[in-house]
């Protein structure tokens, strides 16, 4: 079975400051990483995926997710981020053998002027 | 937008009533995710469809079925409907191949009320 935990119910940053949301996965063999944005009322969005090669995924909106094997994590990052990055965020996995993706529960960014 | 379109936006019903949520995946994608969001279950997998046929069944209650027509829409049957069945369900479709790396694209969702 596979599973997705995000640590964070919440995480809060300033503008201009970077930002980290937490995200470790256990799969059977290589995972397949995905993270995906919610804004209120709103389907969900993708915005980058980790299959294989370099560690470091840049995705959209300036995101980016760093793949750790040896720790199983897939931590999603912004360098500067903005208020319009307030948004709920959702980390998967999907592996060979599975054709779903397993969901996190989900980490509220909130970003204060 | 995603190009995955679900009808209908807001649906409010009885307990113990029967629904029909409906989704267009995007053009060309074969197949098609069904998921219920609420707040104390999360995002929850129920059932993928794969041109037509049934791929992987997650938590999908058995009040709760569905099907993907020859045009590749698709149809989630709720039935005999409970208070707790009120949440938000998205449909999503991804490239043809359907495959453990290939990203969905999510509707924007039915929002269901049980009354």
């Amino acid at each position: 079975a596979q599973s997705v935990a995000q640590p964070e119910d919440q995480v809060n940053v300033a503008e201009g400051n970077p930002l980290t949301v937490k995200c470790t996965y256990s799969v059977s063999g290589n995972p397949y990483l995905f993270w995906y944005v919610q804004y209120p009322n709103r389907g969900l969005q993708f915005l980058l995926k980790y299959i294989t090669g370099d560690n470091l995924v840049k995705g959209s909106y300036g995101f980016e997710a760093e793949f750790n094997k040896s720790q199983t994590s897939f931590h999603l990052k912004k360098p500067s981020a903005l208020v319009s990055d307030s948004a709920l965020y959702f980390c998967a996995v999907s592996a060979v053998g599975y054709s779903t993706l397993t969901f996190g529960k989900g980490t509220m960014l909130l970003v204060s002027p | 937008d995603s190009g995955v379109t679900q009808t209908p936006k807001h649906l409010i019903t009885a307990t113990g009533q029967r629904v029909t949520l409906r989704c267009s995946p995007r053009s060309g994608d074969l197949s098609v995710y069904w998921y219920q969001q609420s707040l104390d279950q999360g995002l929850q997998f129920l059932i993928q469809y794969y041109n037509g046929e049934e791929r992987a069944k997650g938590n999908i209650l058995e009040r709760f079925s569905a099907q993907q027509f020859p045009d590749l829409h698709s149809e989630l049957n709720l039935s005999s409907l409970e208070l707790g069945d009120s949440a938000l369900y998205f449909c999503a479709s991804s490239v043809p191949a359907g495959g453990p790396g290939n990203e969905q694209f999510f509707g924007p969702g039915t929002r269901l009320t049980v009354l």
